[in-house]
């Protein structure tokens, strides 16, 4: 059963940067098979897809977010991780990391996500 | 940012049948793009309910059913429970936005 798991500080100071780490159980990030991805939700709002992450260090991220974001992965580890910089209160939002279904390649429009992490609340305030 | 519009809520009795429709464009649903649906209980993760339009995970109940045409697409629950109060996203892929995933802006289901 494919699990995953995300960490990180639950309070980021305005203009810092916000860093969040996905652990994988149950499934290897190296694999090839899928892709990895963050998604975030503002309090009380919709869901909104921030980039999306293979194994090799391939990245595509969500164009409103793109010059702030930078998505990683450490293979020793089975993680994979999001950093945000330059936060702002509008960044608050719980911060879910999910697997990709599998695809030809990062441009397959037929993909879904599942599993879901349990999502982590990080607010940004001083 | 959602390009996919819901109806902000449904209700309907225990038993009864609700759909929730998902409003897209010629750049995603409309293009040819799967729908997929995802349920939200109250302070969790969203979980996978219908994929690639009509499929169900194992596990979900055959009172959940997913269709699609042309730009929209729509889920049904037939025999609604008071376990189904919950919000429901569509989700699909847009070709035109380079945003790659769109989600819709939710529907909040109240069983009466």
């Amino acid at each position: 059963q494919v699990q995953l798991q995300e960490s990180g500080p639950g309070l980021v100071k305005p203009a810092q940067t916000l860093s969040l780490t996905c652990s994988v159980s149950g499934d290897s990030v190296s694999s090839g098979a899928y892709y990895w991805s963050w998604i975030r939700q503002h309090p009380g709002k919709g869901l909104e897809w921030i980039g999306l992450l293979y194994y090799s260090g391939s990245t595509y991220y969500n164009p409103s977010l793109k010059s702030r974001v930078s998505m990683s992965v450490d293979t020793s580890k089975n993680e994979f991780s999001l950093k945000l910089t330059s936060v702002t209160a509008a960044d608050t939002a719980v911060y879910y990391c999910a697997r990709r279904s599998w695809g030809y390649n990062a441009y397959d429009p037929n993909n879904w996500f599942d599993p879901w992490g349990q999502g982590t609340l990080v607010t940004v305030s001083s | 940012q959602s390009v996919l519009t819901q109806p902000p809520s449904v209700s309907g009795a225990p038993g009864q049948r609700v759909t929730i429709s998902c409003t897209g464009s010629s750049s995603n649903i409309g293009a040819g793009s799967d729908v997929h649906w995802y349920q939200q209980l109250p302070g969790t993760a969203p979980k996978l309910l219908i994929f690639g339009n009509t499929n169900r995970p194992s596990g979900v109940p055959d009172r959940f059913s997913g269709s699609r045409s042309g730009t929209s697409a729509s889920l049904a629950i037939t025999g609604l429970q008071a376990e189904d109060e919950a919000d429901y996203y569509c989700q699909s892929y847009d070709s035109g936005l380079s945003v790659f995933y769109v989600f819709g802006t939710g529907t909040k289901v109240t069983v009466l």
